[in-house]
């Protein structure tokens, strides 16, 4: 799925510990992204990144963290996780100008208990 | 960021034309339209982009109105596989292209 992989895919942790999950490409894309979806919902924006070192945050970024240090990984961590954190998390990428599409990775299933 | 809003559900049938239509009526200028398709356990899959008038892809058209507050989406000829949530997105693809999902419409294609 254009060159995307997500780790882990599937991960059950309990309240309270940290947990980082991690975004790779293979195709040397400028802009990543990472969702999250509940249930019966669409995409929620919580940080994205236009380069190595930038980032920026999206629409329900509080309790998350990103880092990127390489242009190939985007890493997005739960400082101290939550059950409202119990959700499947998207990453994305997309290269840079206009009329572009984002692609995405098949997404971490992540269970907070 | 403009704000969408699609069916929450739609039904058809094998063989029919489905035309999903999205409101965006705080469209700006520099705004693209796009449509993903996501499956059951999948990310999002892209679909077709636009920015005015028509377009055309191999598998769905993409109308816009003149004012392009609003956009529809149209899948030729469905089949079962079509059956997925379809989601209209509103937002510059310039910068870092922030653009907000919907909850989308869950197309239900039938036999």
């Amino acid at each position: 799925d254009a060159g995307i992989t997500q780790s882990p895919r599937h991960k059950v942790t309990e309240t309270g510990t940290p947990v980082t999950l991690r975004c790779h490409q293979t195709e040397n894309h400028r802009y990543m992204y990472w969702y999250r979806q509940d249930p019966g919902h669409g995409l929620r924006l919580i940080h994205y990144s236009y380069g190595v070192k930038d980032t920026d945050k999206g629409e329900v970024s509080d309790g998350y963290s990103v880092s990127r240090s390489k242009t190939e990984d985007f890493l997005l961590t739960l400082e101290s996780a939550t059950s409202s954190q119990t959700s499947v998390y998207f990453c994305a990428i997309r290269q840079t100008g206009e009329n572009t599409e984002a692609f995405f990775g098949q997404g971490t299933r992540l269970t907070v208990v | 960021l403009a704000k969408t809003t699609q069916p929450i559900s739609m039904d058809s049938y094998e063989g029919q034309e489905v035309n999903i239509t999205c409101s965006h009526n705080n469209i700006a200028t520099n705004d693209y339209i796009t449509w993903y398709q996501q499956f059951p356990s999948q990310g999002p899959r892209f679909i077709i982009q636009g920015y005015k008038t028509k377009v055309t892809n191999e598998v769905a058209s993409l109308f816009i109105p003149a004012d392009r507050k609003s956009s529809t989406l149209s899948l030729p000829r469905v089949s079962l596989s079509d059956t997925a949530v379809y989601y209209c997105l509103v937002g510059p693809n310039t910068n870092a292209g922030k653009s907000t999902f919907g909850d989308g419409t869950t197309l239900t294609v039938k036999p």
